[in-house]
């Protein structure tokens, strides 16, 4: 079975720093990309990035180039997220999910981190 | 890049057929058949149920259907049911090699 497993909620102050994790099992780990979503409280979905863990080649939306760090330990199946200083509209649900090839079809989730930055 | 722009909220009786616009430019939606449909219950992570532009995945209603015509794609939902109350997002690969997602429908079954 195939499944994506996020790492768990996160409670942080702002310009504390942040690593998410996304563990993935029951597939060929470098053969999918693995993205990440955004969705902060009660909006809609936005892609943030993506990463092929086979060669590390990385994609980074406009909107969050700068803002975050994808990066992936093949090693031990794992992409993270990962915030140098966070702020409090930081505060947001992240899922990673992964991707076959281009296109934009992620056909399987995880079931998302939620961070809460707050003074 | 600007995300695609869905309807905010759409709503159909049972038994009905609705449909949920999602426009773009020639720069994604236009560009490539390379649009996906997500359905999200609340509290829930995403759940693809049509990728590039009209296929469904294994398992996913076959009420559910997609098109695409210009810079428009389409998610069509017949024989409306109460569990198909939910938001629903389109998304598209883009001429950057990113991914854009539409701002959300939410569906009522009235």
């Amino acid at each position: 079975e195939v499944q994506l497993v996020q790492s768990g909620a996160e409670v942080k102050k702002p310009g504390e720093s942040l690593k998410i994790s996304c563990k993935g099992s029951g597939y060929r780990f470098t053969s999918y990309w693995i993205g990440w979503v955004r969705q902060m409280p009660g909006k809609g979905l936005e892609w943030m990035g993506i990463i092929y863990p086979d060669d590390s080649d990385t994609r980074y939306s406009p909107s969050f180039q700068g803002q975050v760090t994808i990066s992936v330990d093949k090693s031990i199946n794992t992409a993270y997220l990962q915030w140098s200083s966070l702020k409090a509209s930081d505060t947001a649900m992240y899922y990673c999910a992964r991707r076959r090839s281009g296109g934009s079809r992620f056909d399987s989730w995880g079931q998302g981190t939620l961070v809460t930055v707050s003074s | 890049q600007s995300a695609l722009t869905q309807p905010a909220s759409v709503s159909g009786s049972p038994g009905q057929s609705i449909t949920i616009s999602c426009t773009g430019t020639s720069s994604d939606v236009g560009g490539y058949n390379y649009v996906s449909w997500y359905q999200q219950h609340p509290g829930k992570p995403p759940k693809l149920i049509i990728y590039d532009v009209s296929n469904r995945p294994s398992g996913v209603s076959n009420r559910f259907s997609g098109s695409k015509s210009g810079n428009t794609a389409s998610l069509t939902i017949s024989g409306l049911q109460a569990e198909d109350e939910a938001d629903y997002y389109c998304n598209s690969y883009t001429s950057s090699s990113t991914v854009v997602f539409g701002g959300g429908t939410k569906v009522t079954v009235l």
